[in-house]
């Protein structure tokens, strides 16, 4: 089974603060995502990466950096937290690039909270 | 743009009743298309994907969706719904050579005994 794993369930920051989310999938997948789903926005892709220091821009990238310096690992960064970014953030994973059929293997989520 | 419209965002059955999400979709050229479910507390997980061949998917648990190219439809299925349906159920989009699969904003069944 796949696993995609989030390093919290739960957060809560303050206004200005540097967030790290950090994601991990054990199936040696090629694809990593972030995504934030909000309520009657449905999920929003923020960053993507097809390999390993690779990066692609999703939706919705303002605000968010992420770094790929292994295979497994896929971060999310909020470099100064805002409140307007409180939400669940999602992490996928998929294997290779291929003719999009490949389906993607979602994380737990962490509930982030920007006070 | 390509986008993805459920128009149902709440819905709510008894059980044993019938089931019909509604899922649009606006792109001109050649889509894979995927209904995810997520259920209370859990991970977003595939019901079932479509990318060729006989247009009506069968899925997990008794769902199936048909594409209907004409009316740039996907509509997911479910002749009998029970309790342990209720979640949230998402349409996607992944149209060809975009590298994205592209959500809709999701629709919340909720099933009562």
């Amino acid at each position: 089974d796949v696993k995609v794993t989030q390093s919290s369930r739960y957060l809560v920051k303050r206004t200005g603060e540097k967030v790290f989310l950090e994601c991990v999938q054990d199936m040696d997948h090629e694809n990593m995502f972030w995504y934030r789903q909000d309520p009657g926005l449905g999920l929003r892709l923020i960053y993507f990466s097809y390999d390993v220091k690779m990066k692609e821009k999703g939706d919705i990238p303002e605000g968010y950096s992420v770094s790929r310096e292994k295979k497994e690992r896929f971060s999310l960064i909020l470099e100064s937290a805002s409140t307007n970014q409180t939400s669940m953030y999602l992490c996928a994973s998929s294997p290779d690039r291929g003719l999009g059929q490949e389906t993607q293997y979602f994380g737990p989520g962490t509930r982030l909270l920007v006070l | 743009a390509q986008s993805v419209s459920q128009h149902n965002h709440h819905v709510i059955l008894s059980e044993a009743a019938s089931l019909e999400l509604g899922c649009n979709y606006s792109y001109g050229g050649t889509v894979n298309l995927f209904w995810y479910v997520q259920y209370p507390g859990q991970h977003l997980q595939l019901l079932l994907k479509y990318f060729s061949g006989d247009p009506l998917v069968k899925g997990i648990k008794g769902f199936e969706a048909e594409f209907i190219k004409s009316k740039f439809s996907f509509n997911l299925r479910k002749p009998s719904v029970q309790w342990s349906d209720t979640a949230e159920y998402f349409c996607a989009l992944y149209p060809y050579n975009t590298d994205k699969l592209i959500f809709g904003t999701g629709t919340r069944l909720q099933v009562f005994p």
